[in-house]
C-alpha cells in the first residue's frame, strides 16, 4: 500500500544540535509539506515543495531547512537557530493541483523533544 | 483569502449521543472542504471531503457533513457517538484562490463520556 513514512517516531535533541526528520512517500505525489503542531495552535506550515529541487517557505520557516533532491523524499532539518523546537512534526503530500481539491495525505508524525 | 473557523476547541458528548462539530469558512468562491481526524500521537486521516458534488457528504466511521453555502458552513455529524470517536478533528478548506496552501482550522477535541 502507498503511503508516507516519517522517521523516527520520537526524537530527542540536545541544545545547540541540528537534527533531521525523515519523510518518504511512495504515492507518486509531486507536492510535499511540513507542518508543526503545538497544543491548541493547530497546524502551522513550515516549508512546502511542489516539485523536485524547488521548495518554498511557509509561515514559520525560521530555524528550519529542507531539501528536495528526490520526488519521494523531503527531509526537514531543525537547526540550532530554532529556539523552541519541541513539537509534533507532520509531513504531508498531495497531487500537484493548484486548488488542492484532492486533499493531503499525512504521515504518522515525529515528536521532537529538546533535552 | 480563505479561512476556516472551528467553533469550540473542546466538545464532550455521552456515548450514543449525537456528535456535532462546527466548521465555518469564509470565501467568496465555493471552496473545497475537508474533515480530518487525528488520534493521539498519530497523523491526520481524511474523514470526508466536499468537492462541489452532493452537498451531503458521507465519510468513514459513520460521519457525514453537509455543505451549506447560505451559512458558509460544513458541520460534521455522527448520529451516535462511540468511545473510539474520541480524537482531535480538523476542518480544512482549499480552493482556486488559496495560492499553494490548505487552510486548517485550529481543531476540536472530542471527548466521549461512557
Amino acid at each position: 500500500d502507498g503511503g508516507i513514512t516519517q522517521s523516527p517516531k520520537y526524537l530527542f535533541r540536545k541544545e545547540g544540535q541540528n537534527v533531521t526528520l525523515s519523510c518518504e512517500q511512495n504515492l507518486n505525489h509531486d507536492a510535499m509539506y511540513w507542518y508543526r503542531q503545538d497544543p491548541g495552535q493547530g497546524l502551522r506550515l513550515i516549508y512546502y515543495s511542489q516539485i523536485v529541487n524547488d521548495f518554498q517557505k511557509g509561515d514559520i520557516a525560521e530555524g528550519y531547512s529542507v531539501s528536495r533532491e528526490k520526488k519521494e523524499s523531503f527531509p526537514l532539518t531543525v537547526t540550532s537557530a530554532q529556539k523552541n523546537p519541541t513539537a509534533f512534526y507532520l509531513c504531508a503530500s498531495s497531487i500537484r493541483d493548484y486548488s488542492h481539491r484532492y486533499g493531503y495525505t499525512f504521515g504518522s508524525g515525529t515528536r521532537l523533544t529538546v533535552v | 483569502a480563505q479561512s476556516v473557523t472551528q467553533l469550540g476547541s473542546h466538545v464532550s458528548v455521552s456515548e450514543g449521543a449525537l456528535v456535532l462539530l462546527r466548521c465555518n469558512y469564509s470565501s467568496s468562491v465555493p471552496p473545497y472542504l475537508f474533515w480530518y481526524v487525528q488520534y493521539p500521537n498519530q497523523g491526520l486521516q481524511l474523514l470526508l471531503k466536499y468537492t462541489s458534488a452532493a452537498t451531503l457528504v458521507k465519510g468513514i466511521n459513520g460521519f457525514e457533513a453537509e455543505f451549506k453555502k447560505s451559512e458558509t458552513s460544513f458541520h460534521l455529524t455522527k448520529p451516535s457517538a462511540h468511545m473510539s470517536d474520541a480524537a482531535e478533528y480538523f476542518c480544512a478548506v482549499s480552493g482556486t484562490n488559496t495560492g499553494n496552501q490548505f487552510y486548517f482550522g485550529t481543531g476540536t477535541s472530542l471527548t466521549v463520556i461512557p
